[in-house]
């Protein structure tokens, strides 16, 4: 069974500052892992993703996210905030391509000016 | 190109009632998949469509919950009976199956009131 766990549901930083959002998984097979963000009263949009071509995934608007097997986590990150940031971020995982996402619970993501 | 588009972006029913959800996917992609997002359970799978196969409706919650694919492209997710606990954004979603892994393209959601 795969599962996907987001520690912290709530996020707060600096504009400028590092963005960094938490993402482990559980997964019984080499995982598929993808990262969305969603703005208010928007439909998903999909941020980055990992097909086991490359560890570091670069993604739109600056985002990247490392997947690092020993800590089965996938933590997404950006270097600089940007006020137009502010949003919820998922991460998701499948371990069959095309079949159905797991989601974790959601980051909210704040940026102060 | 067009996205995935849903309709209605809200509806408010009363419960009891039943309500018709259709999503439009983008053209050409083979697979489609209906999400449930509400504060209590996050974002969850319901049913899975793919080509001709028989549809995936492992994460339907309940019989009053049916959906169906017509000709390879729209969808309808139908909810019987509904209930408040029925209150809840569905998304649509679809993907194009020639490149692994699949992503999968959202619509804007529909969000449902029960009352």
């Amino acid at each position: 069974a795969q599962s996907v766990t987001q520690l912290g549901s709530h996020v707060s930083v600096s504009e400028g500052a590092l963005v960094l959002l938490r993402c482990n998984y559980s997964s019984s097979v080499p995982p598929y892992l993808f990262w969305y963000v969603q703005y208010p009263n928007q439909g998903l949009q999909l941020l980055l993703k990992y097909t086991s071509a490359a560890t570091l995934v670069k993604g739109i608007n600056g985002f990247e996210a490392e997947f690092k097997k020993s800590e089965t986590s996938f933590h997404l990150t950006k270097p600089s905030a940007h006020m137009s940031d502010a949003a919820e971020y998922f991460c998701a995982v499948t371990e069959t391509s095309g079949s159905r996402l797991t989601f974790g619970e959601g980051t909210q993501l704040t940026v102060n000016p | 190109g067009a996205g995935v588009s849903q309709s209605p972006s809200n509806k408010v029913t009363e419960k009891g009632k039943d309500v018709e959800l259709r999503c439009d996917p983008i053209s050409g992609h083979t697979a489609l998949y209906w999400y449930r997002q509400s504060l209590g359970q996050g974002l969850e799978f319901l049913i899975y469509f793919q080509g001709n196969s028989a549809p995936d409706k492992s994460g339907l919650p309940s019989d009053r919950f049916s959906a169906e694919r017509t000709g390879g492209s729209v969808s309808t997710l139908t909810i019987q009976r509904t209930q408040q606990e029925d209150s809840a954004v569905y998304l649509c979603a679809s993907s194009l199956v020639v490149d692994r892994p699949y992503e999968q393209y959202f619509g804007p959601g529909t969000r449902l009131t029960v009352t």
